[in-house]
């Protein structure tokens, strides 16, 4: 089983401030998705990459997979407290037919 | 409306007890899967199934058993529930396998908190 590490765990900060997660491997993945997952729900897509050294843009949400496809990363920009939630990493590889689940990290944004 | 719809979403029980999560879906999905969710330890698979009468074992199948006999349902059964198994348990569907996830990706039920005492 691939193993995907989050960092940090957790993450407490302002609004308005900026942040970055981090989702690292020593695997190699075919493609990489992000979820975010509020309380008393389960998990929703926000969105998936592919290609090594791809960088996706969600409104405030930058979302980066590495050159090497080992890593991933989710910048929030003026972060608000409705990105309040916890946001996990997953991935897939060519000789798995499971998506694999990081940690997550639990984010809090204060008003 | 799309969904995975889980029942029940809380669930109290004794050791022994044998219980079962039913999970649905309506957007005519090949493959599902359940996940345990537990603090630290983030979404880990239990079973999955690609296609009707086709199941495959997740990474902590241990305690579970799972049928797809129709294409919408997939419920989980634990035979003899036993307190590890206190957890927050989650299904989901997809269009296609995970391999092919970049069009087709996993859209979750709500969840089923269950506690074994």
């Amino acid at each position: 089983t691939q193993l995907l590490e989050q960092s940090p765990q957790f993450l407490s900060i302002q609004e308005g401030e900026n942040l970055t997660v981090y989702c690292n491997s020593s695997s190699v993945f075919s493609s990489l998705q992000w979820y975010r997952q509020e309380p008393g729900e389960g998990p929703v897509l926000l969105v998936t990459v592919v290609t090594g050294g791809e960088v996706k843009k969600l409104k405030r949400l930058t979302f980066q997979f590495g050159d090497a496809r080992k890593d991933s990363s989710l910048h929030i920009t003026a972060a608000q407290p409705g990105d309040t939630g916890l946001y996990l990493c997953a991935g897939t590889s060519g000789s798995a037919r499971q998506l694999t689940f990081g940690s997550g990290t639990q984010l809090t944004v204060l008003p | 409306e799309a969904q995975v719809t889980q029942n029940p979403r809380y669930l109290i029980t004794v050791t022994g007890k044998k219980l079962t999560v039913t999970c649905s879906q309506n957007m005519n999905h090949e493959y599902m899967s359940w996940y345990r969710q537990d603090p630290g330890l983030g979404l880990r698979q239990i079973y999955y199934s690609m296609n009707v009468e086709v199941t495959d074992k997740g990474d902590v199948p241990e305690g579970y058993k799972v049928s797809r006999k129709e294409k919408r349902n997939f419920p989980l059964i634990l035979e003899s529930p036993s307190p590890n198994q206190t957890s927050l348990y989650f299904c989901a569907s997809s269009f296609g396998t995970p391999m092919s996830s970049y069009n087709s990706p996993l859209h979750f039920g709500n969840g089923t908190r269950l506690t074994v005492t």
